[in-house]
């Protein structure tokens, strides 16, 4: 079984400066991972995902993440937050093989920009 | 096109009450997923589809929850009796199965219950 931990639940941090959302991750086998975002009210939306390949991964609205399989993280990072990245952001597991389709999810972290 | 469809948005009930949730999943996605969010607990896994059929129900808390998706498009959650620590968020998500476990889930925007 896979399992996700978040290690802030809260990281509050000023406009333009950059910020690092901490991700590790637990699991027996081979995984994917994935960070999502949430903004109020609304459901979660992917930012990312690690399947294969390069570590460094890209994602929309400026984030990126690297994959660490030694140290089990993945943890996503922005050089320069604006206000509007203020929301909750999810990092997720699930096994890359055939019969592991539950996608697990971290507690999140409540990331708020402040002017 | 239409992302994932839920409803109701918010419910309000009082315990005892029978509690329905439904859900539309986006078309040609024949992977259906069911979640809850609470602030304790964060988001948990209740039960996943693939082509109509319940494949793990694990997450499943207890008996008074019950999950059906008797078509491609259209999945219940029943809640029944509801107590107040159902109280959540609950919500739906799908994918196609063709992209395996590496694939984007899409989410609806969440059915927000709380028992009274």
């Amino acid at each position: 079984a896979q399992s996700v931990t978040q290690l802030d639940s809260q990281v509050p941090v000023f406009e333009e400066a950059p910020v690092e959302l901490r991700c590790n991750y637990s699991s027996s086998v081979s995984v994917y991972l994935f960070w999502y975002v949430q903004y109020p009210n609304q459901g979660l939306q992917l930012l990312l995902k690690y399947l294969s390949g390069s570590t460094l991964v890209k994602g929309i609205n400026g984030f990126e993440a690297e994959f660490n399989k030694s140290q089990t993280s993945f943890h996503l990072r922005k050089p320069s937050v604006h206000i509007s990245d203020t929301a909750e952001y999810f990092c997720a597991v699930s096994g890359s093989q055939g019969g592991s389709e539950k996608l697990v999810f971290g507690k999140g972290t409540k990331l708020t920009v402040n002017p | 096109d239409a992302g994932v469809i839920q409803s109701p948005r918010h419910e309000v009930t009082e315990m005892g009450q029978e509690v329905t949730l439904r859900c539309k999943p986006i078309s040609g996605h024949n992977s259906l997923f069911w979640y809850r969010q609470t602030m304790m607990r964060g988001l948990e896994l209740l039960i996943y589809f693939n082509n109509n059929v319940p494949i793990d129900d694990s997450g499943m808390p207890e008996d008074r929850f019950s999950a059906k998706m008797p078509n491609a498009s259209f999945s219940t959650l029943k809640i029944q009796p509801s107590e107040p620590r159902d109280s959540a968020v609950y919500f739906c998500a799908s994918r196609p199965i063709a992209g395996g476990p590496g694939g984007e889930l899409f989410f609806g925007e969440g059915s927000r219950l709380t028992v009274l």
